[in-house]
């Protein structure tokens, strides 16, 4: 099974602020890499996909990069309904892995 | 615009089998280019890919359930299912039903959309 490692597993920042998410893959994945936000008592919601698309109807503030085995979710400015945690997840190969999540709380 | 809602009992007895339903509003699971799949996230966790299923009846199962579950569908009903036997406390979690954009041949990619979840509590 491919392994992945989201950092940090919990974040306190403040409205306004440059988030940065990092998702590591145990091994390579080319770009089968997606972000989902989920806030609480709701279902994940699709962001990013194939590491660096932005799904539609998501703000522009939202970005992703990388590939092989290290990715970033970046918030380039955040907004109060950005609070919420993210969820890296690999499609390169089954059994299909998430990340553990990270908490992004407001400071 | 595709929908999709769980629907089964909320609370099932351990050993038992925990069953639930997919119903896919607002497109055909026949049309092909999806897997539909089944996720779940046990309280206060993260998310754990359970199985899916193409509209041919192609299925991929977690190793770690296999032994225990049939992902099945139901083209007439536009529905899918999921059964996991012999349940446990350990299979008590928010289950989620997703679509996955895919093809017959194996190819995954991404979970749009979700259904809104439902918590399947193990306990007697």
């Amino acid at each position: 099974d491919i392994q992945m490692t989201q950092s940090p597993s919990s974040l306190s920042a403040s409205v306004g602020d440059r988030v940065t998410i990092t998702c590591r893959a145990s091994q390579s994945i080319s770009s089968y890499l997606n972000w989902y936000q989920q806030k609480p008592g709701k279902a994940p919601k699709l962001l990013i996909y194939a590491a660096s698309s932005l799904q539609s109807g998501v703000p522009s503030r939202f970005s992703g990069s990388g590939s092989g085995t290290d990715f970033t979710l970046t918030i380039s400015s955040l907004q109060p309904e950005d609070f919420a945690t993210y969820h890296c997840q690999q499609s390169y190969s089954t059994p299909l892995t998430f990340g553990q999540g990270t908490r992004l709380e407001i400071k | 615009q595709v929908q999709l809602q769980e629907s089964g009992p909320g609370l099932v007895k351990p050993s038992q089998t925990l069953s639930l339903t997919c119903t896919v509003s607002g497109g055909s699971i026949s049309s092909g280019g999806y897997y539909w799949t089944w996720i779940r996230q046990h309280p206060g966790e993260g998310l754990e890919w359970i199985g899916c299923i193409y509209y041919s009846g192609s299925t991929y199962y977690n190793p770690s359930l296999k032994s225990r579950l049939t992902i099945s569908v139901d083209t007439s009903k536009n529905q899918f299912s999921l059964k996991l036997s012999s349940v446990t406390a350990a299979d008590t979690a928010v289950y989620y039903c997703a679509s996955d954009l895919g093809n017959d041949y194996g190819d995954h990619n991404w979970f749009d959309p979700w259904g809104q979840g439902t918590l399947v509590t193990v306990s007697s």
